[in-house]
């Protein structure tokens, strides 16, 4: 069975400190990893994609995430947070199947 | 390029109705999937149609259910409400299934009060 745990249900940060959200998965296959954002009252948008290719995977808006087999890690990080970055973001694993786990999503804050 | 489409925007129903969600995928794309998100059990998968046929199920009950038309729009319907189906229903759109790991493409969501 494959799970993902997001650590961090709250992060908050200052405008130009780096950002890092934390994402432990579980899984019995090579996993296909993402991470989406949702900002307020919109659907969600993908960031980026791990499907075993390079561990260190670059996505929109200056964010990237590290893929640790041994750690059965995926974080996102960013090295300087903007204000409209403030959203929820959703760390996700993907079956061979097909579906979708979510983690249950960080809410991250940014202030001025 | 239109993106995801999703109507209506917000629904009341009482217990016991039944609602129909539509969702319009971007011109092209074959795949859609639906998803509930609630403040309680997050963002959980229903499941995924392509070229009009299920191809992925999410554990939720029969009384969830959808189809898919041959323009790839999709419906999903919820038969004998209950106060825990109110949420909001995403609906995404890819070129490919699900398995392909294409990106997905997600609408703004029908946000569904059941009183």
């Amino acid at each position: 069975a494959q799970s993902v745990t997001q650590l961090d249900s709250h992060v908050s940060v200052s405008e130009g400190t780096p950002v890092l959200l934390r994402c432990n998965y579980s899984s019995s296959y090579s996993p296909s990893l993402f991470w989406y954002v949702q900002h307020p009252n919109k659907g969600l948008q993908l960031l980026l994609k791990y499907t075993s290719a390079a561990t260190l995977v670059k996505g929109i808006n200056g964010f990237e995430a590290e893929f640790k087999k041994s750690e059965t890690s995926f974080h996102l990080t960013k090295p300087s947070a903007h204000m409209s970055d403030a959203a929820e973001y959703f760390c996700v694993v993907q079956s061979p199947g097909g579906k979708l786990i979510f983690g249950q999503g960080t809410e991250l804050s940014v202030k001025p | 390029k239109a993106g995801v489409t999703q109507t209506p925007r917000y629904l009341i129903k009482t217990r016991g109705q039944q609602v129909t969600l539509s969702c319009s995928p971007i011109s092209g794309h074959r795949s859609v999937s639906w998803y509930q998100q609630t403040p309680g059990q997050g963002l959980q998968f229903l499941f995924e149609y392509f070229s009009e046929t299920q191809r992925n199920k999410g554990n939720f009950p029969g009384r969830f259910s959808g189809r898919q038309f041959s323009n790839s729009r999709s419906e999903m319907n919820v038969s004998t409400l209950e106060l825990g189906d109110s949420a909001l229903y995403l609906c995404a759109s890819s070129l490919g299934t699900l398995t392909t790991n294409e990106k997905l493409f997600f609408g703004s969501g029908t946000q569904l009060s059941v009183l």
